[in-house]
């Protein structure tokens, strides 16, 4: 099983920085199948990241993904008052399909 | 638009059974496979189980295999998880969700989820 570890656990930011979250593998990822996705409280989680770079349907392009092998990242160029929330990468190049512990991005 | 709607979930003792329904509507249900996520109060989330989208391929988390059958109804356009031997850690929101035809194995959509709460 492939384990995600994402740090930092939470990260204190202001409406308009820069945001960036990690994810670690420990065990490379198959074909850079890993994605993010952004969960609200009280809300399903929404897919933003796939193949580690590819946005999603309606994903604005502030959102970026990068990495491969066992290190990716998620980067938010300019927080938007609504993209506070909790994020979850995803690999699912190997079974089980597993997600990172999640990083928490609240407001500074 | 993609809707889906879980349903079944409620209090039961550690030992029993319960199942889960999932009804879609707003796509081809029988062309996507679709996954089982659950999430406990406060905590991440976690991959339960996937079906593929004709019903002859399914695979387990370990945590669940050989208590929890997934099955589906295409004629229903309706997704089932029966769960046996309940256990207090499976106490969980559980969500479905569809398979994205961009990469298999991401979720495109998900629905509002059902409350499992399994306690004596």
């Amino acid at each position: 099983e492939i384990v995600l570890t994402q740090s930092p656990g939470t990260l204190s930011l202001s409406p308009g920085e820069r945001a960036t979250l990690s994810c670690r593998a420990s065990q490379s990822v198959t074909s850079s199948n890993l994605a993010w996705y952004q969960q609200k409280p009280g809300q399903p989680p929404r897919l933003l990241i796939y193949g580690a770079s590819s946005r999603a349907t309606g994903i604005p392009d502030r959102f970026s993904g990068s990495g491969s092998g066992t290190e990716f990242s998620l980067t938010i160029s300019r927080l938007e008052p609504e993209d506070f929330a909790v994020y979850y990468c995803q690999q699912y190049g190997s079974s089980p399909l597993t997600f990172g512990g999640g990083t928490k991005v609240e407001i500074k | 638009q993609v809707r889906l709607v879980e349903s079944g979930g409620g209090v039961v003792q550690p030992g029993r059974s319960l199942r889960l329904s999932c009804a879609a509507s707003g796509f081809s249900f029988s062309s996507y496979g679709i996954h089982w996520v659950r999430q406990a109060p406060g905590k991440g989330l976690e991959w339960v189980a996937v079906i593929s989208f004709d019903g002859s391929k399914k695979y387990y988390a370990d945590y669940v295999k050989g208590r929890f059958i997934i099955s589906r109804d295409n004629s229903k356009n309706t997704l089932y998880l029966q769960m046996n031997s309940l256990r207090p850690e499976d106490t969980a929101m559980y969500y479905c969700a569809k398979e994205s035809i961009l990469a298999a194995g991401t979720s495109d959509y998900w629905g509002q989820g059902t409350l499992v709460t399994v306690s004596s």
